[in-house]
């Protein structure tokens, strides 16, 4: 859709389950980015990566665990994960972490 | 933390009609940007505007800014079936960091 993937797309897991969503990105960027998006909130930032180093954790739990192994993937490793962690978790890239960002579909996370 | 505030929350329009949001934000910004999203789709860019900037048109959308009321306004103009959507505004502060708001949903209808 916009040069930005994101896999699986849908993911149901247990709360024991250990599992990995990926992203990558065609377009060139140096910036990556996870957010949570849960129904009837706004977006929740919770990593940036700027040149694979990151930047930003926003606070988030350490059962989500994110990897930058190059500024063209980035990975969120899950684990123990919680019911109320079920959520849309996208990934976006942008260049030098300013203006406009671009992104994934998106991986729809359900936790039993 | 949230920093744009979108109203309404819903919208319901008939198709041909135009629709306005619009958007409020707390602290100082370098711009702001709007993004459509279909359901439990990723988001896509729609346009940026400046701090400097009053007004911008893309296509049959317009935004307005007003930095001393700190808000601004999307209009669709004729819309269409395919605007059904939610729409967010984003901005960013001296971090570059986008703060989204909860979005405006946007049903119209054939």
């Amino acid at each position: 859709e916009t040069g930005v993937t994101q896999t699986p797309r849908h993911l149901v897991m247990g709360m024991t389950n250990k599992k990995s969503l990926k992203c990558e990105q065609h377009l060139g960027h140096n910036a990556m980015y996870w957010y949570k998006q849960s129904a009837k909130k706004p977006l929740e930032l919770m990593f940036v990566y700027n040149f694979k180093e990151q930047t930003e954790n926003n606070s988030v739990p350490s059962r989500f665990s994110p990897e930058c192994p190059n500024s063209s993937h980035l990975f969120l490793h899950l684990h123990t994960l919680q019911p109320e962690d079920s959520a849309l978790y996208l990934c976006a890239s942008s260049q030098d972490g300013e203006g406009t960002q671009y992104f994934g579909p998106g991986t729809r996370l359900l936790v039993l | 933390s949230q920093q744009g505030e979108e109203d309404p929350q819903a919208l319901s329009i008939q198709e041909g009609e135009n629709a306005t949001m619009n958007c409020s934000y707390k602290t100082s910004i370098n711009n702001l940007q709007w993004y459509r999203q279909n359901s439990g789709r990723g988001l896509v860019h729609l346009i940026l505007i400046r701090s400097n900037e009053r007004e911008k048109h893309s296509g049959r959308l317009r935004v307005t800014l007003d930095t001393s009321k700190k808000s601004s306004s999307l209009l669709i103009t004729a819309s269409r079936a395919a605007d059904t959507a939610s729409y967010f505004c984003a901005t960013d502060g001296k971090d570059y960091k986008l703060s989204f708001g909860a979005g405006t949903t946007v049903t119209v209808r054939a």
